[in-house]
């Protein structure tokens, strides 16, 4: 599986843009690429994916480069709620490989 | 829609006994793979299972097994009990085989703390 790279923090301004990067220069042309995050005592929850274009839902969006070398997830409002541990992954399309989780970006929305 | 559901929450076991997890999937899912979570070594698969088999299995003794329902529901067995089996432990359901474009969703886990 394709290896991410992620910073291990940032802090973003409530109510500003909040841009998680991830690296992953060895991704295959079929892997797609995952976001989860998970808040302190909850489980992960899934966020968005993305093979080769950007994409849009009511969370965040995610911009993938030409190259799929890297992506950005992008919360367009951050508020303090959305201070959470981020998860960047990669998955193959065969329906037998697991999610493999780094450590992540923790991301801390400051007042 | 429900989203996925583990019991119990929480739960307190002493050495050697052995304990069973319950996860139920979101409804119409038909993939449930557990995780185990710990400070130390973070999220680790356990063991996936899509129509009462199981499909893969992550790198944990044989003390760690687990079953899947006809209705999909799933349990998750843990026997003789060692102190370093506390953890966070993860259930995640998905519509297909847990890849590619279908995403897995998480339960909030149930809490398990040996003695």
């Amino acid at each position: 599986d394709a290896k991410t790279t992620q910073p291990p923090s940032m802090d973003c301004a409530e109510g500003r843009a909040a841009n998680l990067p991830c690296n992953h220069s060895t991704i295959s042309g079929n892997e797609y690429v995952y976001w989860y995050r998970q808040i302190h005592s909850q489980g992960p929850q899934y966020i968005i994916h993305g093979l080769k274009n950007n994409e849009t839902n009511e969370m965040a969006s995610l911009i993938i480069t030409e190259d799929r070398k890297s992506s950005t997830l992008i919360l367009p409002h951050a508020t303090l709620r959305d201070t959470a541990v981020y998860y960047c992954i990669v998955r193959p399309p065969e329906g037998n490989t697991p999610l493999v989780f780094g450590k992540g970006t923790r991301l801390s929305v400051i007042a | 829609k429900a989203g996925v559901t583990q019991t119990p929450r929480y739960l307190i076991k002493t050495r050697g006994q052995q304990v069973t997890l319950s996860c139920s999937p979101i409804s119409g899912h038909r993939s449930v793979s557990w995780y185990q979570q710990t400070p130390g070594q973070g999220l680790q698969f356990l063991f996936e299972y899509f129509s009462e088999t199981q499909r893969n299995k992550g790198n944990f003794p044989g003390r760690f097994s687990g079953r899947q329902f006809s209705n999909s529901r799933s349990e998750m067995n843990v026997s003789t009990l060692e102190l370093g089996d506390s953890a966070l432990y993860l259930c995640a359901s998905s519509l297909a085989r847990a890849g590619g474009n279908s995403p897995l969703h998480f339960g909030n886990g149930t809490r398990l703390t040996v003695t």
